[in-house]
């Protein structure tokens, strides 16, 4: 594909739910980064990656929050016994190697915990 | 530690009318980049520029501008004769030595252009 692409694109949990949000960065990028979103604010860094190695991850909020990229392409983030404060949209992006360049970001997940 | 404002919640202009979107930014790096993304209603970020804290030279694109300024910490973008397609949040970002990697997006300007 030509974009990052994001699935699902909308997830409703019930609160305490597991969820797991899968991104597909654009091929040959080696840096991967997930973002959170919340209503009407701009988005916040949680993780980044360089190929498979999870580089930086001071941005998640909790141990609930748990990101992964084992063959240093698609990633998986996943949130353990989601709380209604999760609720927000989770963007991934990607970019080539080098933290400088200009990332490019999929749709995003839209995540409701009820 | 870094800081990324833009003051304007939104700003509603008529078709054909220039926009002005502020953006201020803190840090104490002498090395860092600034970007501007664009966020339409379908949700996904586009980017839109990126400049080096070294090149304050202004740049234009089609009826895009920015304007950098080094002396008062800005990084302004000027939309010029608005359209209805530019109707969107536009964040500004900043990325410093300090966190290479992460993008501090500050809250976003709503533009919204009637026709």
């Amino acid at each position: 594909g030509a974009g990052v692409s994001q699935s699902p694109r909308y997830k409703v949990a019930k609160r305490g739910q597991d969820v797991a949000l899968r991104c597909d960065p654009i091929s040959g990028h080696v840096s991967l980064f997930w973002y959170q979103q919340a209503l009407g604010q701009g988005p916040e860094f949680l993780t980044y990656f360089q190929n498979e190695a999870q580089l930086d991850k001071s941005g998640l909020p909790s141990d609930r929050f748990f990101a992964e990229r084992p063959e240093g392409s698609v990633s998986t983030l996943k949130i353990q016994r989601t709380q209604q404060e999760d609720s927000a949209v989770y963007l991934c992006a990607s970019s080539l190697v080098g933290r400088n360049n200009e990332q490019f970001f999929g749709p995003g997940t839209r995540l409701t915990v009820l | 530690a870094q800081k990324v404002t833009q003051a304007q919640t939104e700003i509603s202009v008529v078709e054909k009318e220039d926009v002005t979107l502020d953006c201020v930014y803190e840090t104490r790096d002498t090395t860092y980049y600034l970007f501007w993304y664009k966020q339409p209603p379908s949700g996904e970020l586009v980017f839109l520029i990126r400049r080096n804290s070294f090149d304050e030279q202004n740049e234009i694109s089609g009826r895009y501008s920015w304007n950098f300024q080094k002396s008062t910490s800005s990084f302004n973008f000027t939309i010029t004769a608005s359209q209805v397609v530019d109707s969107a949040v536009y964040f500004c970002a900043l990325m410093t030595t300090d966190s290479w990697g992460k993008l501090q997006f500050g809250a976003g300007t709503q533009v919204v252009v009637t026709p």
